[in-house]
């Protein structure tokens, strides 16, 4: 069974582009997470979205981050213009919805801004 | 804001040791979860741990909740490189917020050979 897929693996760019990540969550799972990693501040979570809605953006940093989910099996997040400290690894995961279900991680775009 | 301090922030140990993880908080939380994660893979649920004074095996691995529900372990009994990895705790809480994840920043374990 394929599980979560995220594309790019990784993304090269420079500072004041727009950078746009991609996920496909596992399929049959309704919700959808976006996080990011670094050294500094671990794993965070960015935004929630359940049944394509989003229920929590409070993780969105600023302004520049924003994400969509168009349908039950695309979700993306963009960031314009990116920055520098936006470096990261971001990695996108979804789980079937319920309060205790488990969390499946896709393997994250490692992220790098010039 | 509910923080998990991991400690100690990196291991390394010959094949055949054992070793214990930390995972610490202030704060209470409903469920703890402990997650591998490999390098350039994203983290794999190992286990989910909810009532106090927990204990959960998985094979050599030994998982436990702190009676307060503010702190667990991980023990790993004659580790081996496979288990070489990241690993996280993440923190749970009850109401209309349990599907956030508080992650601490990890324990980075190298089993050599």
């Amino acid at each position: 069974d394929a599980g979560v897929i995220q594309s790019p693996r990784h993304e090269v760019t420079e500072m004041g582009q727009e950078v746009t990540l991609r996920c496909k969550p596992i399929s049959g799972h309704n919700s959808l997470f976006w996080y990011r990693q670094t050294m500094m501040r671990g794993l965070e979570l960015l935004i929630y979205f359940n049944n394509n809605v989003p229920i929590d953006d409070s993780g969105m940093p600023e302004d520049r981050f924003s994400a969509k989910m168009p349908n039950a099996s695309f979700s993306t997040l963009k960031i314009q213009p990116s920055e520098p400290r936006d470096s990261a690894v971001y990695f996108c995961a979804s789980s079937l919805g319920g309060h205790t279900d488990t969390q499946y991680f896709g393997p994250g775009t490692r992220l790098t801004v010039l | 804001t509910q923080l998990l301090e991991q400690s100690p922030q990196f291991l390394s140990i010959q094949e055949g040791e054992n070793l214990t993880v930390y995972c610490n908080s202030s704060s209470v939380f409903s469920s703890l979860q402990w997650y591998r994660q490999e390098p350039g893979e994203g983290p794999v649920l190992l286990v989910t741990v909810v009532t106090g004074g927990e204990v959960k095996k998985l094979k050599r691995l030994t998982f436990q909740f702190g009676d307060a529900r503010k702190d667990s372990s991980l023990h790993i009994t004659a580790a081996q490189p496979g288990d070489t990895g990241l690993y996280l705790c993440a923190g749970t809480n009850s109401g209309g917020s349990n599907y956030k994840l508080t992650f601490g920043k990890g324990t980075l374990l190298t089993v050599n050979p």
